[in-house]
């Protein structure tokens, strides 16, 4: 099936550092997705794209539909503690299901 | 906020026994996934359903079967749980509206152990 590549799979950053995650494919999107997950609780969605070449905000969360249609990328600019969590690229074509990333671990050293 | 329920919330089962999850949602929404989570391989889609008595497998079905008999609710079984089958089981419910697609929203899961 198809597989997105996410990295890195974890990060240690300083509070009040900007942070960049990205995820790249094989295959082309449609749509691109991030989500993040905190300990104990499903996924949330942060941020969702829907054409090539998008690049959407959403407060301190920047994200973008890359052009080929086959990767995305998330910032985070000047994280703080409650950004720590599992933050996952999940990607659609069409109506079928969506293909998620593994995951980018997330800790935060205030 | 759209209202989607997983139940039980922790289970352990002994090897070999069926277990049955529920996943439960208030808002008539017709498509719902069951993924699992495990450390290294992030979430895998398991089953889905398309609306009532229409579902369809995923990446890594085999082992668990799938029913959705009425809108609100989508079972997943374990006809003979296995310790690979120990996990984070997560539903979803695909959210859109006026021709804009919100996604999915998940439940906060069921963690299963099977011992």
């Amino acid at each position: 099936g198809q597989q997105l590549n996410q990295s890195p799979q974890s990060m240690f950053i300083q509070e009040g550092e900007d942070v960049s995650m990205n995820c790249t494919s094989s295959s082309i999107f449609n749509t691109w997705l991030w989500y993040k997950q905190d300990p104990g609780e499903g996924p949330v969605l942060l941020i969702a794209l829907y054409k090539a070449g998008e690049l959407t905000s959403n407060g301190r969360l920047t994200a973008q539909f890359g052009i080929t249609r086959k990767d995305s990328f998330l910032n985070i600019s000047a994280s703080i503690p409650s950004d720590v969590g599992i933050y996952f690229c999940a990607g659609q074509l069409g109506n079928t299901p969506l293909v998620f990333g593994k995951g980018t671990r997330l800790s935060v050293i205030a | 906020d759209a209202g989607i329920t997983q139940s039980p919330r922790h289970k352990v089962t002994e090897t070999g026994t069926p277990v049955t999850l529920r996943c439960h949602q208030t808002e008539n929404h017709r498509y719902m996934y069951w993924y699992r989570q495990d450390p290294g391989h992030g979430l895998r889609l398991i089953h889905y359903s398309y609306g009532v008595k229409d579902t369809d497998k995923g990446e890594v079905s085999d082992g668990y079967s799938v029913s959705r008999s009425k809108t609100e609710d989508f079972l997943l079984t374990l006809e003979s749980a296995t310790s690979s089958q120990t996990s984070v089981y997560f539903c979803a419910i695909s959210v859109s509206g006026q021709g804009i697609d919100y996604g999915y929203t998940f439940g906060s899961g069921t963690r299963l152990t099977v011992v």
